[in-house]
């Protein structure tokens, strides 16, 4: 009954590797987002996809693509990774007029 | 951009202490969220202000909305070693459409020691 899961929980991956994270949400909100969160733990927003259409779009590098195959799922893809990219990236969901729920994140080691 | 200042960045306190974090903005918010994140999971929401001036509480959880709505803190009571854990402070802007354009603080680290 997880109400934002996102998968893998961790992956180890190689300098210039591609791959890809999942995220769902059984919450029947019609907002999700990524977030960064950087050794230091601060926590930055990435994308937001608002029923399937994407409204925040911060500087993140295009090697990063979000994907939203309907309102409950937002997958993120991420291309030639860099030893940069090594972070915990959290998946999250709302409505309007609820605060966010973050599912329990994917920790990115690329070595 | 836009910063919260999130103060302290981190506490040692011993068990049935109580603890006292606050940030403060540069710009107006009009919505302040305290989050909780343990260790290898999720920020998982703790209380949400909706009004300048507002006091809510949460069990041993108190949190307010500053007057100025550049502000807010978050009061522990009587600390227990469950309590430890990053805390986050989160604004919105006065004019924000978004949850998703949430501004963090850095976090503030407790450490309860039994």
């Amino acid at each position: 009954d997880t109400a934002v899961s996102q998968t893998p929980k961790y992956l180890v991956t190689q300098m210039g590797n591609d791959k890809s994270i999942k995220c769902e949400q059984n919450l029947g909100h019609d907002t999700m987002y990524w977030y960064k969160q950087d050794s230091k733990k601060f926590l930055k927003i990435m994308f937001s996809y608002n029923n399937k259409e994407l409204i925040i779009n911060e500087t993140v590098p295009n090697r990063f693509s979000p994907k939203s195959p309907d309102k409950a799922h937002l997958n993120l893809h991420i291309n030639s990774l860099e030893l940069g990219d090594s972070a915990v990236y959290f998946c999250a969901s709302s409505s309007e007029g609820s605060p966010l729920h973050f599912g329990n994140g994917t920790r990115l080691t690329v070595t | 951009g836009q910063q919260l200042n999130q103060s302290p960045q981190s506490m040692f306190i011993q068990e049935g202490e109580d603890v006292s974090m606050n940030c403060t903005s540069s710009s107006i918010f009009n919505t302040w969220l305290w989050y909780k994140q343990d260790p290898g999971e999720g920020p998982v929401l703790l209380i949400a202000l909706y009004k300048a001036g507002e006091l809510t509480s949460n069990g041993r959880l108190t949190a307010q909305f500053g007057i100025t709505r550049k502000d807010s803190f978050l009061n522990i009571s009587a600390s227990i070693p469950s309590d430890v854990g990053i805390y986050f402070c989160a604004g919105r802007n006065a004019g924000g459409t978004s949850y998703g354009k949430l501004t963090f603080g850095q976090g503030t680290i407790l450490t309860v020691h039994p």
